[in-house]
C-alpha cells in the first residue's frame, strides 16, 4: 500500500497567515492527489484535484502543488473558517490512501 | 446541487449485518463511480470501496480491511449506492460516508454524504 505522510500534524496559526501543508507519498504517484477539508462533526469537503486544480465553489486563498511523491496545499491568507483538520488522498493505486491529518487551530 | 442522503446506520452486534444507503441528486447517478470512506471515533478517513458505473462495469473493489465482509452495490434506477456490512466487528465502529468519484474532476465529483454512525457493539 502506498503510505501518505502528512506534515504537520497540527499547527497554530492567525487570521491573515499563510498556511502551508505537505504530504509526501511512499512512491511516485504522478499528480493523482486529492485534499480534504473536514470540520468537526461534518463531512469531508474536497478543495483540490489531480494535485493543483481547484474544485468548483472553493475560494481561491487555497492552492495545491506537486507531482510525484512531494505536493502542498497552500492557504494564502487564513480565514476564521479555515480553521478545520485536512488530508491528502492518493488515487493512483487501491487500496486509496488518505494521510494522518493536519488539525489547523487558532493561534 | 449535488446532494447524498444517507440512511441505515445504527448499533448491531458483532457477527451480525447491516446495510447502509446512500440517494444521490443533483447529478446523473449512472455515470458517476461511488466511494464509501469512513472515519472510528477520533481517528483520521479511512478509504472503505468504490464501484464503477454500470457502463464501465460496475464493479466494486474494498480496503482489506472489508473484503470479503462488506459488498458496495447501487441501484442506478433509484439513484441508490449501498454498502451491506456483513459479519462486522468491533474496529468497523465509524461513520461512514458515501463521496461521488473522489478523483474525478467533474463538477458532481468530491462530494460526501452527511455520514451515518455504526456502532459495534454487543
Amino acid at each position: 500500500d502506498i503510505q501518505m505522510t502528512q506534515s504537520p500534524s497540527s499547527l497554530s496559526a492567525s487570521v491573515g497567515d499563510r498556511v502551508t501543508i505537505t504530504c509526501r507519498a511512499s512512491q511516485g504517484i504522478g499528480n493523482h492527489l486529492g485534499w480534504f477539508q473536514q470540520k468537526p462533526g461534518k463531512a469531508p469537503k474536497r478543495l483540490i484535484y489531480g494535485a493543483s486544480s481547484l474544485q468548483s465553489g472553493v475560494p481561491s486563498r487555497f492552492s495545491g502543488s506537486g507531482s510525484g511523491t512531494d505536493f502542498t496545499l497552500t492557504i494564502s491568507s487564513l480565514q476564521p473558517e479555515d480553521f478545520a483538520t485536512y488530508y491528502c488522498l492518493q488515487l493512483i493505486n487501491f487500496p486509496l490512501t488518505f494521510g494522518g491529518g493536519t488539525k489547523v487551530e487558532i493561534k | 446541487e449535488v446532494q447524498l442522503v444517507q440512511s441505515g446506520g445504527g448499533l448491531v452486534e458483532p457477527g451480525g449485518s447491516l446495510r447502509l444507503s446512500c440517494v444521490g441528486s443533483g447529478f446523473y447517478f449512472t455515470n458517476v463511480y461511488m466511494h464509501w470512506v469512513r472515519q472510528a471515533p477520533g481517528k483520521g478517513l479511512e478509504w472503505v470501496g468504490r464501484v464503477r458505473s454500470n457502463p464501465d462495469g460496475g464493479a466494486a473493489d474494498y480496503a482489506a480491511a472489508v473484503q470479503g465482509r462488506f459488498r458496495i452495490s447501487r441501484e442506478d434506477s433509484q439513484r441508490t449506492l449501498s454498502l451491506q456490512m456483513n459479519s462486522p466487528k468491533t474496529y468497523d465502529t465509524a461513520v461512514y460516508y458515501c463521496c461521488t468519484s473522489v478523483g474525478g474532476g467533474g463538477t458532481m465529483d468530491g462530494h460526501c454524504g452527511q455520514g451515518t454512525l455504526v456502532t459495534v457493539s454487543s
